[in-house]
Order: structure tokens, then sequence, then C-alpha cells
């Protein structure tokens, strides 16, 4: 089947405006994760759910990044206000229910790039 | 903050040779794994390595780890030019939750 997509696959924002970056899992993968790759560096850990309910946001940078996935399949991850230190790409990675290895299957990611 | 380092930063090795690559955490885990990430795309798991376990292979992929020593290492035999990528190890300290990357090492394979 598909694999999980993300879009836009590249964002411009002027420094002040909100984002939103879209992601669609794998169809029935129960968990989804969000994460934010500088350039040069891994991947950051931003937030976790399972179904609609979101575990784990402990990575959120700050108060102006918010994440939700109300009917437990897509998730919209919202940055306001945006500062040219959110550049970035931003991944998405979701696993399924069975998965024994805890592998997380990731999108091609949105570069978010903040003048 | 990420979990640990890798190394080397780069790696630039010919085409038929052996690639090594480390990578040090600092907590207890459950198990590591490791990605890889060509230029401008998301990563692709390669293979897991539970904290019980001291070797695995996967074809040309040899992964060791050393609980004691919080180290890791992930060998590529026989390298070939399609396995220029970034290769990131990652630690998840509770099954099923988040990893913990590190900042990889760029490996180039020259044909």
């Amino acid at each position: 089947g598909a694999g999980v997509s993300q879009s836009p696959r590249y964002k411009v924002a002027k420094r002040g405006q909100d984002v939103a970056l879209r992601c669609d899992p794998i169809s029935g993968h129960v968990s989804l994760f969000w994460y934010q790759q500088a350039l040069g560096q891994g991947p950051e850990f931003l937030t976790y759910f399972q179904n609609e309910a979101q575990l784990d946001k402990s990575g959120l940078p700050s108060d102006r990044f918010f994440a939700e996935r109300p009917e437990g399949s897509v998730s919209t991850l919202k940055i306001q206000r945006t500062q040219q230190e959110d550049s970035a790409v931003y991944l998405c990675a979701s696993r399924g229910r069975t998965s024994g290895t805890n592998e997380q299957f990731f999108g091609p990611g949105t570069r978010l790039t903040v003048l | 903050s990420q979990q640990g380092e890798e190394d080397p930063q780069a790696l630039s090795i010919q085409e038929g040779e052996n690639a090594t690559m480390n990578c040090s955490y600092k907590t207890s885990i459950n198990n590591l794994q490791w990605y890889r990430q060509n230029s401008g795309r998301g990563l692709v798991h390669l293979i897991l390595i539970r904290s019980n376990e001291r070797e695995k292979h996967s074809g040309r992929l040899r992964v060791t780890l050393d609980t004691s020593k919080k180290s890791s290492s992930l060998l590529i035999t026989a390298s070939r030019a399609a396995d220029t990528a970034s290769y990131f190890c990652a630690t998840a300290v509770e099954y099923g939750n988040k990893l913990v990357f590190g900042a990889g090492t760029i490996l180039r394979v020259k044909s």
C-alpha cells in the first residue's frame, strides 16, 4: 500500500505567519510521530499520537507549536507566528499496532523555510 | 537534545570496500535502530537490535551492540554507489515510544 505522505513538500513563510503541515499516515497505523530535523542534524522528536490521543508532546519547542489528529488518522502540525529558527524539515512517521520491531515508517518531510 | 554521537561524521570510500559507522548513546535502551536517509528524502529503516542482543545481520548489514559501553556499530560490506546516504542510529527507551536520533554519518561511496 501507499506509504506515509506529507504536504506540502516545501513551504516558504514570512516571519510571523502561521503554517499548517499535513501528514497522511499508512492506513490503519495507530501511532503517529512528528520530528523536526535541522540542517545537518538528526531528527528530534516533537510529539506522539496513539489514535487520536496525544500521549507525548514533550518535544514541542514552544507553545507556538500545536499538533492534532482528531479522527486518529490524518495529523496536522501547526506553527503559529513562525520564527527563523523554525526553519527545518518536519518529518512524520507512523507505526502499526502489530509492528513487532517498533519500526517507524517515515514520510518524505516538509521543508519549511522562514524568511 | 539528541541521544548521543556518531562517528565518523563523514566517510568516503571506494565501491566494494566496507564501511563502518559507530554510535554512542547515553541512557538505558529497549532497542537501537539504524536508518538511512537519502538526500532530500525521508528515513528508511534498516535494522533493529534489541538490548539483549549483541549482533545482528541483514543482507550486507551487520550491527553490533555493546550495552556496557552504550555503543553500537553498523558495518556495510561490499559497498555500492547506491549506499551513498546519511546513516542515523536511533534509540528507543521504551517499546513503541519516540526514537532519539544521533547526528548521523554521511557516507559517500565512489564508483
